[in-house]
């Protein structure tokens, strides 16, 4: 099945500057990207996902880029606030489905210094 | 109902019982998905159902875990002779197709064993 790698585990950034998380997928088949937000303990929720025809995808302060050649795809966060802080998780999935469904990376605990 | 929702929201259940979770999902969505989640840490992929089959089932973490899905709709998630490492909580998401849609995470059950 799918495998998905995320990095760093753990994220911190003084406020205001920018937040970027990395993901690798092993499926060249995946061909959508989403990423959610779990705020502490609350449930995971799609804050922006990319699928594979294009290679951008900004919304407002937040932004996702894909390289399919090295099956890797990484989250911009600028301008971070104190509200950002949370886990994210990168996920991949392809179409059908296959034997996983959508596959999650362990995810990273973004922490934004006041 | 609105959004997926899970029962019950907390269990606490002493060592060697079974329990039983339940997942509605959003009417209509016909992937749907069950992560364990403890204290701190990811997503862990337990299983998945296109419909009301599930392709591949060794996420499961032992066979003491079982899952079904009947009518395509509502699944549940049973936990034979509990065991302390049990705890965590359980997440069930669903989304309209197995692929390229957004998955709708349910609030979790934080199962305790004792």
């Amino acid at each position: 099945g799918e495998n998905v790698e995320q990095h760093p585990s753990t994220l911190s950034v003084q406020e205001g500057d920018s937040a970027v998380i990395k993901c690798t997928y092993s499926d060249s088949a995946s061909n959508y990207f989403p990423w959610y937000k779990q705020e502490l303990g609350k449930r995971p929720q799609l804050i922006i996902d990319i699928r594979s025809n294009v290679g951008e995808k900004k919304d407002q302060r937040i932004a996702v880029t894909l390289n399919k050649t090295a099956k890797h795809f990484s989250l911009h966060i600028t301008e971070t606030q104190p509200e950002d802080s949370a886990v994210y998780f990168c996920a991949a999935s392809k179409a059908g489905g296959g034997a996983d469904g959508l596959t999650f990376g362990k995810g990273t605990h973004l922490i934004i210094q006041p | 109902g609105a959004g997926v929702s899970q029962s019950p929201s907390n269990k606490v259940t002493e060592k060697g019982k079974d329990v039983e979770l339940r997942c509605d999902p959003i009417s209509g969505h016909t992937a749907l998905y069950w992560y364990r989640q403890s204290l701190g840490q990811g997503l862990e992929f337990l299983i998945y159902f296109q419909g009301n089959s599930a392709p591949d089932k060794s996420g499961l973490p032992s066979d003491r875990f079982s899952a079904e899905r009947t009518g395509g709709s509502v699944s549940t998630l049973t936990i034979q002779r509990t065991q302390q490492e049990d705890s965590a909580v359980y997440l069930c998401a669903s989304s309209r197709t197995a692929s390229n849609t957004e998955a709708f995470f349910g609030q979790g059950t934080r199962l305790t064993v004792v």
